[in-house]
C-alpha cells in the first residue's frame, strides 16, 4: 500500500538553531501535502497546506517565517523550524494525498522535537 | 469552519466485551467524509473505519463499525470483542471533500483491561 516516509523521526536541536523535518510519498505522487502539530496529550492541529509549485496556506496563527514550507516535488514537502525555541518543541506528523479523486490520506510516522 | 467534538476524554472497558465511542460534529459542507484514527502508544495515525457522508448504510470493517447519524450529525464507534492491541487514542476526524483538510475531535483514551 501506499506509504508515506518522515524523517527523522526524533531530534534534538538547541536552541536558536534551525530543523529541518522531511515528508516523502514512495509510491505515488502528491500534490497536496499537510502538517499538523500534537501536543502531549492533544489532538492533531494542522499547521500548514502544502501544495506542489506554490507557497504553502497556514492556517491562523501559526507563523510562515517561522514554520518554513517547501513543496518542490510531488513527492517531498519539507517543514523547516527556523530559530527554534523550547515551546516548538512537539511532535510532528505530515500527511499526503494522490492527486485521483477520493485519493484516501495517509500519514507519516511522526517526528518528535525537542528544542533544549 | 467544521468542528470535531468528542464528549468521552477516557474510556475503559473489559477484554471481549463492548465499548461506543461517541463523536459529533458541525459542518455545513454536503460532501465530506468523516474518519475513525487509532493513535497507539508509537503515535502512528492508522484509520480505523471511513464514512462517505453521501452514503446511508453504516461502514463496517470487521470488529469496528459506525453508528452514522447525518441528520443528528453523530458519528459512534463501536468496537466489539475489545482486544488489548485496540488500547490507544482514538480520533474522531471531519473531512470536507473540497479542501481535503482534516478536522480533529481531541480524542478518547481508551483502555482495554485484561
Amino acid at each position: 500500500g501506499a506509504v508515506v516516509s518522515q524523517h527523522p523521526s526524533w531530534v534534538i536541536c538547541k536552541s536558536g538553531t534551525s530543523v529541518k523535518i522531511e515528508c516523502r510519498s514512495l509510491d505515488f505522487q502528491a500534490t497536496t501535502m499537510f502538517w499538523y502539530r500534537q501536543f502531549p496529550k492533544q489532538s492533531l492541529m494542522l499547521m500548514a497546506t502544502s501544495n506542489e509549485g506554490s507557497k504553502a496556506t497556514y492556517e491562523q496563527g501559526v507563523e510562515k517565517d517561522k514554520f518554513l514550507i517547501n513543496h518542490a516535488s510531488l513527492t517531498l514537502s519539507t517543514l523547516t523550524v527556523t530559530s527554534a525555541h523550547p515551546e516548538d518543541s512537539s511532535f510532528y506528523i505530515c500527511s499526503a494525498r494522490g492527486n485521483s479523486y477520493n485519493s484516501p490520506l495517509h500519514f507519516g510516522n511522526g517526528t518528535r522535537l525537542t528544542v533544549t | 469552519a467544521q468542528t470535531v467534538t468528542q464528549s468521552q476524554p477516557e474510556m475503559s472497558v473489559q477484554e471481549a466485551e463492548t465499548v461506543t465511542l461517541s463523536c459529533t460534529y458541525d459542518t455545513s459542507e454536503n460532501n465530506y467524509y468523516l474518519f475513525w484514527y487509532k493513535q497507539p502508544p508509537s503515535r502512528q495515525m492508522i484509520l480505523v473505519i471511513r464514512q462517505e457522508a453521501y452514503k446511508q448504510q453504516n461502514a463496517t470493517e470487521n470488529r469496528f463499525s459506525v453508528n452514522f447519524q447525518k441528520a443528528a450529525k453523530s458519528f459512534s464507534l463501536k468496537i466489539s470483542d475489545s482486544q488489548l492491541g485496540d488500547t490507544a487514542m482514538y480520533f474522531c476526524a471531519h473531512l470536507w471533500a473540497g479542501s481535503y483538510q482534516l478536522t480533529f475531535g481531541k480524542g478518547t483514551k481508551l483502555s482495554v483491561i485484561p
